[in-house]
């Protein structure tokens, strides 16, 4: 049982570069998260997903997209990256949305120059 | 989400109970209290969460005030692993970290 994994570990990318991040667990969660972490602060939420098929907006969506085609699996895009977006991405999944802990990835570690 | 507000950081002493408050006084009616820690650049762990009773479990207590407005978390017994950042969170299932409390256990 992997729990969540996330897909790669490090990246450096130059701007206007695009890419994507991989998100992937294997508990069988409904709900899946992406969030940011910037240097000396706390996750804020991007996207997030109520189940296969479905997307939302968080805190802080602009410059990002997403997509679940698969319950297991969450993907995070970045079309053209800027240095802005630098940063640690962590994904997070939960069995429901009220009741249950959220189970984190070990983190992207993104730099954009 | 309800805003909080945590001590910035916090000294505790390896073997003895940690106590770390957390001030949520906007929540409503239905918003969860729940505490997560990051140790070093990990991905966040779930400690516990409650809405209006106190609740335990085998990391760790966490007592509610009866307005709901201020919570505890409690850390019984202390170990040098428990250093970490705690965050507090009044809210739902989006949840919204602050900057949380810098915890660090000394010998």
């Amino acid at each position: 049982n992997a729990g969540v994994t996330q897909t790669p570990k490090f990246r450096v990318l130059k701007t206007g570069q695009s890419m994507t991040l991989l998100c992937a667990q294997d508990m069988n969660h409904e709900y899946m998260y992406w969030y940011r972490q910037d240097p000396g602060m706390g996750l804020r939420l991007i996207h997030y997903s109520v189940g296969e098929g479905t997307t939302a907006k968080g805190e802080v969506p602009d410059g990002y997209n997403v997509s679940r085609l698969k319950k297991q699996n969450f993907l995070l895009g970045l079309e053209s990256a800027a240095p802005s977006q630098t940063s640690v991405y962590f994904c997070a999944s939960s069995w429901d949305k009220i009741s249950y802990e959220q189970y984190f990835g070990p983190g992207t570690r993104l730099t954009v120059t | 989400d309800a805003k909080t507000t945590q001590p910035t950081s916090m000294d505790c002493a390896e073997g003895r109970a940690a106590n770390l408050p957390c001030n949520h006084s906007t929540i409503s009616g239905n918003e969860y209290v729940y505490w997560y820690r990051q140790i070093h650049s990990q991905g966040p762990q779930y400690i516990i969460h409650g809405l209006k009773n106190n609740e335990t479990n085998e990391m760790a207590s966490l007592i509610i005030t009866e307005d709901r407005k201020s919570s505890t978390l409690i850390l019984p017994h202390a170990t040098l692993r428990d250093t970490a950042v705690y965050y507090c969170i009044a809210g739902d299932y989006k949840l919204s970290f602050g900057a949380g409390t810098t915890v660090t256990v000394r010998a």
